[in-house]
């Protein structure tokens, strides 16, 4: 049973550019969230989709976006970027009835030079 | 807002000795808890929650967590730590039941002397 895959692992781009990551759910989930990592510090929540919608967002502009897909992918994307983008950006999973209970995937590593 | 603290950054202990991790929230009403490990190289997997009854909560790995409302803590513990506990760990709280934006405190680097 594969658990919660995220691509790419690690990318490097430079600022004012743009960047998309990809998510896959564990199998059976229903329910995306994505949160920021800056080193050293705790994840911080962006977003949570479900049914293909943006359910609840945290404290981040609107060059954030993402996207849900009806086989429960996920997108995030980052428009302009800035060098305080650069973190470990983790996509979660779980079921919607199963608050908190989220399956990290291992992470994307975005570096904004 | 809520918020979560966890006083020690980095905490060293012997394997075989007990251990206790620290975790102090702030939020008005019963907030919902969890504990969560982050091993290098991998995703954070959740070790235990707090939402209502029983405030002594087990958890995976021999883990367990008490919540305190008196002193707005869950504090985790384990009675003897293996060498293969050393990761991350982090403290969280959620305002309300079907929300999935967790408030993570700046969690706590274990490592373990063998």
């Amino acid at each position: 049973d594969a658990g919660v895959t995220q691509s790419p692992t690690h990318l490097i781009k430079t600022r004012g550019q743009q960047v998309t990551l990809r998510c896959s759910p564990k199998s059976g989930h229903d329910t995306v969230s994505w949160y920021q990592q800056a080193l050293g510090q705790g994840p911080q929540f962006i977003f949570q989709y479900y049914e293909e919608e943006e359910r609840q967002r945290g404290n981040f502009p609107d060059r954030f976006s993402g996207h849900q897909f009806p086989n429960y992918s996920s997108e995030l994307n980052v428009n302009a970027l800035l060098l305080g983008d650069s973190a470990l950006y983790l996509c979660a999973s779980s079921l919607i009835q199963r608050t908190g209970e989220l399956f990290f995937g291992e992470g994307s590593r975005l570096t904004v030079l | 807002a809520q918020s979560v603290t966890q006083p020690d950054i980095h905490i060293t202990v012997s394997e075989g000795a007990s251990l206790e991790l620290r975790c102090n929230y702030s939020y008005g009403a019963t907030p919902y808890l969890f504990w969560y490990v982050q091993s290098p190289g991998q995703g954070l997997q959740l070790l235990l929650k707090y939402f209502s009854g029983d405030t002594l909560v087990q958890g995976i790995k021999g883990f367990e967590a008490e919540f305190k409302r008196s002193q707005s803590s869950f504090n985790l513990r384990k009675p003897s730590v293996h060498w293969s506990d050393a990761a991350e760990y982090f403290c969280a709280v959620g305002e309300r039941a079907g929300s999935y934006q967790l408030t993570f405190g700046k969690g706590t680097k274990l490592s373990v002397i063998p």
